[in-house]
């Protein structure tokens, strides 16, 4: 079964304003992970988080975490058109042994200038 | 430290030629991950392998495709007698211990173009 479904497939957004992305999953985890990867480019690691904590930040970002609905949702706040690129959710599937990523399908955030 | 090293970056091959796609993982990295990403969409898992063995493979296709992870030498990703179907990006995604401690690091990935 796919893992870490994120939502909404598409987010646009003016400059400044904040960005708010969700993803839902469906096994056991270990940690869930979240990743941006810019067009044509590799996935950039932004932060992970453990299946005991609920809440986590890095600098503007901020990731909550939700095992009871087996959710997690991102925020970016005060955004730039720097942050343009699309955000996975990832979790590693630890019914099913714990040895991979499983990603989502994505979304495609647009910040506009 | 060099990130995780993918060649080659684009890769054009002919119907039925074979595509042999290579990563570098990071230095001190023994888990290395093969994922394939069609436009617009996610990244499929392939195959997880440490050195010299194959832990993972379910996201395989069961005929033409092959991987490995020698002891000397980049992770391989082998396509025989490729179809228009194998386009797509592959990433690679090295690990120095299993995914459910920590992340994992991407190449940049190498674009197959089957024409």
């Amino acid at each position: 079964s796919q893992q870490g479904e994120e939502d909404p497939q598409a987010l646009s957004i003016q400059e400044g304003e904040n960005a708010t992305m969700n993803c839902s999953y469906k096994t056991s985890i270990n940690n869930l992970q979240w990743y941006r990867q810019n067009s044509g480019r590799g996935l950039v690691h932004l932060i992970l988080i453990r299946s005991n904590e609920r809440e986590k930040h890095s600098g503007r970002l901020r990731v909550t975490l939700d095992t009871s609905k087996k959710s997690s949702s991102l925020l970016i706040t005060a955004s730039r058109a720097a942050d343009t690129a699309s955000y996975f959710c990832a979790t590693d599937g630890f019914d099913q042994g714990a040895q991979k990523l499983v990603f989502g399908q994505g979304t495609r955030l647009t910040i506009n200038p | 430290n060099a990130g995780v090293m993918q060649n080659p970056r684009h890769l054009v091959r002919r119907r039925g030629q074979e595509a042999r796609l290579r990563c570098s993982p990071m230095k001190g990295h023994s888990h290395v991950y093969w994922y394939r990403q069609l436009p617009e969409e996610g990244l499929k898992f392939m195959v997880y392998l440490q050195k010299e063995n194959i832990i993972d493979e379910s996201g395989m296709p069961k005929e033409r495709f092959s991987a490995e992870f020698p002891k000397e030498g980049p992770s391989i990703l082998r396509i025989q007698q490729v179809v228009r179907g194998d386009s797509a990006a592959y990433f690679c995604a090295s690990s120095p211990r299993g995914v459910q401690n920590t992340e994992a690091f991407f190449g940049q990935g190498t674009r197959l173009t089957v024409v």
